[in-house]
C-alpha cells in the first residue's frame, strides 16, 4: 500500500525554527510536494523537491533524501500567521499526487 | 482559488439523496482531480482525468461518479449518499510550473453534509 507519515501536531512560539518531517512509502515516486492549509481554506502549494537536498523559498526550506524515503518542510522565522496544517504529497507512477495526513502547527507569542 | 470554481459551497442530503457537485476551471489545464477531506485522513483522492472523456479512480472511488465532457467542466456526481460520504470534498487542477512539479491549485472546496 501507499503511505505518507507525518507528526499529528507541532508547537512553536514565534521567531523559533521548526521542521515537519515526512516519510512515505509509494508506488514509484516522483517527487516530493508540500501545501498548506489555513482552517477553513483550501491548500495552497509550497514547495517541490525532486531531487535530494534543499529547496529554499524565503523563510520555508524543503528538503529530500530520496534513499531513506524522507523528506521534511523547514519553517524559519515563524510568525503567527504560519499557524495552519502542513501536507506532504507524493507524486507516484500513475501522476497522481498522495497526501499524508497532515501536521497542524500552532504558534504562539 | 482563482481560476477554479467549485459549486455548491455548502449542501445538507438525506441518506439515498443523488447530487451533484460542480467543478469548472478557465485555464485550460487538462489534468483534474476530485480530493475528499476528513478530520485526521488528511486529502483522498476520489477520481481523476487527463483530458476531455478521460477519467480514473483515486484511492476512494466507491459511492462516486465522474464525467469529462469538456476540457473546463469535472463535475462530482453521488449516487445515493451515505452518511460516511459526508465531508469537504476539493477540486483541483493541476500544472507544472516546472520540470516534474505536478502543483495542484484547488477550489474551495465544498463542504457536503448527509443526515
Amino acid at each position: 500500500g501507499q503511505s505518507l507519515e507525518q507528526p499529528s501536531e507541532v508547537t512553536a512560539v514565534e521567531g523559533a525554527i521548526v521542521q515537519i518531517n515526512c516519510t512515505y512509502q509509494t508506488s514509484g515516486f516522483y517527487g516530493l510536494s508540500w501545501y498548506q492549509q489555513h482552517d477553513g481554506g483550501a491548500p495552497t502549494f509550497l514547495s517541490y523537491n525532486a531531487l535530494d537536498g534543499l529547496e529554499e523559498t524565503g523563510r520555508f526550506s524543503s528538503f529530500l533524501s530520496r534513499s531513506d524515503s524522507y523528506g521534511y518542510l523547514l519553517l524559519q522565522e515563524l510568525q503567527m500567521k504560519d499557524s495552519a496544517s502542513y501536507f506532504c504529497a507524493v507524486r507516484d507512477r500513475a501522476d497522481k499526487l498522495i497526501f499524508g495526513t497532515g501536521t497542524r502547527l500552532q504558534v504562539f507569542p | 482559488n482563482a481560476g477554479v470554481t467549485q459549486t455548491p459551497k455548502f449542501q445538507v442530503l438525506k441518506t439515498g439523496q443523488s447530487m451533484t457537485l460542480q467543478c469548472a476551471q478557465d485555464m485550460n489545464h487538462e489534468y483534474m482531480s476530485w480530493y475528499r477531506q476528513d478530520p485526521g485522513m488528511g486529502l483522498r483522492l476520489i477520481h481523476y482525468s487527463v483530458g476531455a472523456g478521460i477519467t480514473d479512480q483515486g484511492e476512494v472511488p466507491n459511492g462516486y461518479n465522474v464525467s469529462r465532457s469538456t476540457t473546463e467542466d469535472f463535475p462530482l456526481r453521488l449516487l445515493s449518499a451515505a452518511p460516511s460520504q459526508t465531508s469537504v470534498y476539493f477540486c483541483a487542477i493541476q500544472s507544472t510550473p516546472k520540470a516534474g512539479a505536478n502543483v495542484l491549485t484547488f477550489g474551495a472546496g465544498s463542504r457536503l453534509t448527509v443526515l
